[in-house]
């Protein structure tokens, strides 16, 4: 049973361009959430998605956007990069049907630098 | 406002002695309650989760932690620390009204010495 797969694992740009991430829930979850994770800090959430719509979103700008595809995976899309993107971007997955556990699964992450 | 604390960032420990990492959480009603371990470029993994019922949970590893309503904390604690236990560890609270939506502390550091 696959976990939570992430791609890419590492990746730099510089400011002002644009990066996709991607995340590929658990089997049988079908909520996909997202957090920033700066370096020596917790993660901070960043939005949900649930039936392919943007269901909760914390405190972001809108320079950061997502999608949902209909097989459940994500991306994650940040515009205009700053310096203070460079995080590790965790992506979560869980269930709001039958298979609701409660917690989250988390991904291994896709560190972003920013030059 | 909403908020999780950890208040230790670093704590030491030789290896077989006990460990506690303290939790404290600042909401309205009883949220979902975690700890998860982070190991160095790793993503995060469930030690144990609280949502009701006996305020003594399990976890993996070894771990375990308690609810205390009163001081609104879930502090973890292991009677032996392992070396492998060396990593960083994060504090979690689920909002029930807010699904899944999960708000970390800033995380305790624990090494351990031989």
């Amino acid at each position: 049973d696959a976990g939570v797969t992430q791609s890419p694992t590492h990746l730099i740009k510089t400011r002002g361009q644009q990066v996709t991430l991607r995340c590929s829930p658990k089997s049988g979850h079908d909520t996909v959430s997202w957090y920033q994770q700066a370096l020596g800090q917790g993660p901070q959430f960043i939005f949900q998605y649930y039936e392919e719509e943007e269901r909760q979103r914390g405190n972001f700008p809108d320079r950061f956007s997502g999608h949902q595809f209909p097989n459940y995976s994500s991306e994650l899309n940040v515009n205009a990069l700053l310096l203070g993107d460079s995080a590790l971007y965790l992506c979560a997955s869980s269930s709001r049907g039958g298979a609701n556990t409660g917690e989250l699964f988390f991904g291994e992450g896709s560190r972003l630098t920013v030059l | 406002a909403q908020s999780v604390t950890q208040p230790d960032i670093h704590i030491t420990v030789s290896e077989g002695a006990s460990l506690e990492l303290r939790c404290n959480y600042s909401y309205g009603a009883t949220p979902y309650l975690f700890w998860y371990v982070q190991s160095p470029g790793q993503g995060l993994q469930l030690l144990l989760k609280y949502f009701s019922g006996d305020t003594l949970v399990q976890g993996i590893k070894g771990f375990e932690a308690e609810f205390k309503r009163s001081q609104s904390s879930f502090n973890l604690r292991k009677p032996s620390v392992h070396w492998s236990d060396a990593a960083e560890y994060f504090c979690a609270v689920g909002l029930r009204y807010t699904g899944n939506q999960f708000y970390f502390g800033t995380g305790t550091s624990l090494t351990v010495i031989p």
